[in-house]
């Protein structure tokens, strides 16, 4: 089943503490991006990958690092997480540019609480 | 940069009725590509309906229909006979392809409710 995954899907931490959220994709998708959603805010980009070692910042990436060495997987990293990172988190994938490959894929959401 | 602005936080309609939710948009591009998507309770994000900007005939998903104005830079969202399952909560959300393929744009959503 094509799918994005997430884990883990809900995480309560404290503030400071290192944490790692992941994300594969069996599609072969070129494309992966992080979003966070809050209330009345919608989705905002974190960051985004258009392929393997090659990373861009999107609207709000302050506070948080991505890598991705392989094709399938774009962790994402909270290096010293504080309370106002506490949030809804997506991945997505898309397949390419163009056309109907431009359809991002979304991961099921990780619920982060920072306190 | 890019925006995209829904200015209806919330709406209703009642089951079997038609309702359009509104989204505008700003950008300089000519070639880009607009979305739907729908996200339930569950939180799952779910593709509606997509449009390329190249096209002129509005693009059609079943019951689900969109108004695309490129020069008002306008992309309507229409559900007919509408089902208790649409009642969620709405995001359009823009795209660029080629260079900065990567780049996306969500508004701020809009909550749907149907009454039965």
């Amino acid at each position: 089943e094509a799918q994005v995954t997430q884990n883990p899907r809900y995480l309560i931490t404290v503030t400071g503490k290192k944490l790692t959220v992941t994300c594969s994709q069996n599609m072969n998708h070129e494309y992966m991006s992080w979003y966070r959603q809050d209330p009345g805010l919608g989705l905002r980009q974190i960051y985004y990958s258009m392929n393997v070692e090659v990373t861009d910042k999107g609207d709000v990436p302050e506070g948080y690092k991505v890598s991705r060495k392989e094709k399938r997987n774009f962790p994402l990293i909270l290096e010293s997480p504080s309370p106002n990172q506490t949030s809804l988190y997506f991945c997505a994938s898309s397949l390419g540019s163009g056309g109907i490959s431009h359809e991002q894929y979304f991961g099921p959401g990780t619920r982060l609480t920072v306190t | 940069a890019q925006t995209v602005t829904q200015s209806q936080p919330e709406m209703s309609v009642q089951e079997a009725e038609t309702v359009t939710l509104s989204c505008t948009y700003d950008t300089s591009e000519s070639d880009y590509y607009l979305f739907w998507y729908k996200q339930p309770p569950s939180r799952q994000m779910i593709l509606v309906i997509r449009q390329e900007a190249y096209k002129q005939q509005n693009a059609t998903e079943n019951r689900f229909s969109v108004n695309f104005q490129k020069a008002a830079k306008s992309f309507s969202l229409k559900i007919s006979d509408s089902q208790l399952g649409d009642a969620a909560m709405y995001f359009c959300a823009y795209r660029v392809p080629n260079t900065n393929a990567g780049k996306s744009t969500f508004g701020d959503g809009t909550t749907l409710t149907v009454k039965p």
